[in-house]
């Protein structure tokens, strides 16, 4: 079955730290891929996406993703974590069939 | 620039009856989704329409439909209310397929 894996619930990170969250996934063929985050109180928003081409994406607020075809992840990144950047993060996949899968989120802690 | 608008942001209804929910997308977006959130299944992808056109649909009994209208306006209806259905009823607009996608805010919906 298609799906998509966050293995962890929560990350913690201290501020200024490199920060990954994790993002597996299992759909057949070439997916599409996306990171979404959802502040307090905020609807999702899109971060970036992978397509085709350069395997390392760079989005919005200075994270950036590496998709990783023989290990089927697509891990997000930032260098230097910020307080602000605590939130709950999604990835998502779209099949070869524009069907849409999402993982259960990892809600982010930056500690000061 | 607006965002995208969901109405209503909250909603009650009775078992067995029907409702339609309402997004507004950004202006110049003609991509609409709409997802299910829940606590328990997370975020589950319901349809996706392009230019008034349904382009892919999720794994959801014929009771959950949608139309989108010229304007890029969308509704979705659900037909014979399931207790199972109360939910966080999400919808996101795109410029276009493949595009990352906006969020609204949401309609919650209970059904009691």
């Amino acid at each position: 079955a298609q799906s998509v894996a966050q293995p962890e619930d929560q990350v913690n990170v201290a501020e200024g730290n490199p920060l990954t969250v994790k993002c597996t996934y299992s759909v057949s063929g070439n997916p599409y891929l996306f990171w979404y985050v959802q502040y307090p109180n905020r609807g999702l928003q899109f971060l970036l996406k992978y397509i085709t081409g350069d395997n390392l994406v760079k989005g919005s607020y200075g994270f950036e993703a590496e998709f990783n075809k023989s290990q089927t992840s697509f891990h997000l990144k930032k260098p230097s974590a910020l307080v602000s950047d605590s939130a709950l993060y999604f990835c998502a996949v779209r099949d070869e069939g524009n069907q849409f899968y999402f993982g259960t989120g990892t809600s982010l802690t930056v500690i000061p | 620039k607006a965002g995208v608008t969901q109405t209503p942001r909250y909603l009650i209804k009775t078992r067995g009856q029907q409702v339609t929910l309402s997004c507004s997308p950004i202006s110049g977006h003609r991509s609409v989704s709409w997802y299910q959130q829940t606590p328990g299944q997370g975020l589950q992808f319901l349809f996706e329409y392009f230019s008034e056109t349904q382009r892919n649909k999720g794994n959801f009994p014929g009771r959950f439909s949608g139309r989108q209208f010229s304007n890029s306006r969308s509704e979705m209806n659900v037909s014979t209310l399931e207790l199972g259905d109360s939910a966080l009823y999400l919808c996101a607009s795109s410029f276009s397929l493949n595009y990352g996608y906006t969020f609204g805010s949401g309609t919650r919906l209970t059904v009691v």
